[in-house]
């Protein structure tokens, strides 16, 4: 499996609810990553877990919340979005943090009403 | 501090022709260079990378070169084709995750 798997593909949330991304992969990649992505914009670096520790956090709001509960999964909660959280998040993949290559899933379209 | 430049902004060839995207690193403990494409509403992916100790790669129609000494990495597609429209991306790496640049749009002229 070379696969990075996202669900959903779409979601449509209101600024009171709370939902979770999820993000899926069994390459053996020991180092996960949350991007965001607006439109006509590059990916921005979101969270890194490295060996299922938070390494980095590019101080993101805390109504994002990320969680990896074991080396294959990688979640991210939302709460309390606000309509400029509306992006395509894309979660990531790859052996190391660094000098490796990234796998990318395709992507959870957000939509915040 | 560590940046990565990338030229042109925006690219349009002929389908045919060639193209060349040169991103110039500050990072002289650079070692990784990674190209990723993204297609329009597609995820990025990688279709090339480097390592310092390489100074040429080739895969079908596509090349990366490097030149350390003037710091700078090439992106080169021969015979493009107007499936190879799409923004490239040459990402920061190193000591933290990839961090990505505007990238070069190019579009390819059927």
């Amino acid at each position: 499996d070379t696969e990075v798997t996202q669900t959903p593909k779409h979601l449509v949330m209101g600024m009171t609810n709370k939902k979770s991304l999820k993000c899926e992969q069994h390459m053996g990649h020991r180092a996960m990553y949350w991007y965001k992505q607006k439109a006509k914009k590059p990916p921005e670096l979101m969270f890194v877990y490295s060996y299922e520790k938070l390494s980095i956090n590019e101080s993101v709001p805390s109504r994002f919340s990320p969680e990896c509960p074991n080396s294959s999964l990688l979640n991210l909660h939302l709460h309390a979005l606000q309509p400029e959280d509306s992006a395509l998040y894309l979660c990531a993949s790859s052996q190391e943090s660094r000098d490796y290559g990234y796998t990318f899933g395709s992507g959870t379209r957000l939509t915040v009403v | 501090g560590e940046n990565v430049e990338q030229h042109p902004s925006t690219l349009s060839v002929q389908e045919g022709d060639s193209a060349v995207i040169k991103c110039t690193y500050s990072d002289s403990a650079s070692n990784y260079f990674p190209w990723y494409k993204q297609e329009l509403g597609k995820r990025p992916q990688l279709i090339i990378d480097i390592r310092s100790n390489v100074g040429e790669k080739k895969d079908q129609r596509i090349a990366v070169t490097l030149n350390k000494t003037a710091k700078h990495f090439s992106l080169h597609i021969t015979e493009t084709q107007p499936e190879d429209s799409a923004v490239y991306f040459c990402p920061l790496t190193g000591r933290r995750a990839l961090t990505f640049g505007s990238g070069t749009r190019l579009q390819v002229q059927p």
